[in-house]
């Protein structure tokens, strides 16, 4: 069945930065964007970006713009997310996301998510 | 940005019960690219309706969804234990994407 698993906990330091891994499985890897999602705790859902498989393109909103970067490496079906400069304000759970590639759709699975808490 | 506003914040009802769930959106969100989620504590979210009426795979037909333009509904028409979570409405018309801010369903 289709799964996204997602790399362990982290604990950073402010100013430090976080690599999320997402490794896809059960599907064709370039026939979904790959959206991240992250949830502060006791909050509700804040979209991060999006990582088109098929030729890298990206996209992300204004206020990750420069922060926020996001890869993919075909040979293991594996999407990376990279959050840069980290403040108290980015300890929340990540979680990967895909949507089908080419057009406009909702996420239809989920990863299970990467607890990431930023404390000095 | 699109802002998507859910009403109400808490729901609190019995098993059995009708749940009603509001999504309204700052501007039109064309041709329904709206969907909601459901969300169980300490687990990822879960796709239940998209493109404002369809159910995913494997949904029961309890969840139906419906609207267009900026107002969407959401209705469970007889609540199971397992139904009492977090639901969040998402539109993915617009970039950015964005969520409500949720409707918790809670025991009466």
């Amino acid at each position: 069945q289709v799964q996204l698993v997602q790399s362990g906990a982290e604990v950073k330091r402010p100013g430090a930065s976080v690599k999320v891994s997402c490794k896809a499985s059960a599907y064709t890897f370039t026939n979904y964007y790959i959206h991240w999602v992250r949830q502060a705790p006791g909050q509700g859902l804040e979209w991060m970006g999006i990582i088109d498989p098929r030729d890298i393109n990206t996209n992300s909103p204004h206020k990750f713009l420069g922060r926020v970067t996001m890869t993919r490496d075909t040979s293991s079906s594996t999407v990376y997310m990279e959050l840069s400069s980290l403040t108290s304000d980015d300890t929340a759970i990540y979680y990967c996301a895909r949507g089908r590639a080419g057009a406009k759709t909702a996420f239809d699975f989920w990863g299970q998510g990467t607890l990431v808490i930023v404390s000095s | 940005e699109v802002v998507l506003t859910q009403s109400p914040g808490t729901l609190s009802l019995s098993p059995g019960d009708r749940a009603t769930l509001s999504c309204r959106a700052s501007q039109s969100v064309r041709s329904s690219y709206l969907a909601w989620y459901q969300q169980e504590p300490g687990q990822a979210p879960r796709l239940l309706i998209y493109a404002a009426s369809n159910r995913a795979p494997g949904i029961p037909d309890r969840f139906s969804g419906s609207g267009s333009g900026t107002d969407f509904t959401l209705t469970i028409s007889r609540l199971e234990p397992e139904d009492f979570a977090v639901y969040y409405c998402q539109q993915y018309d617009h970039s950015p994407r964005t969520f409500g801010q949720g409707t918790k369903v809670d025991l009466k």
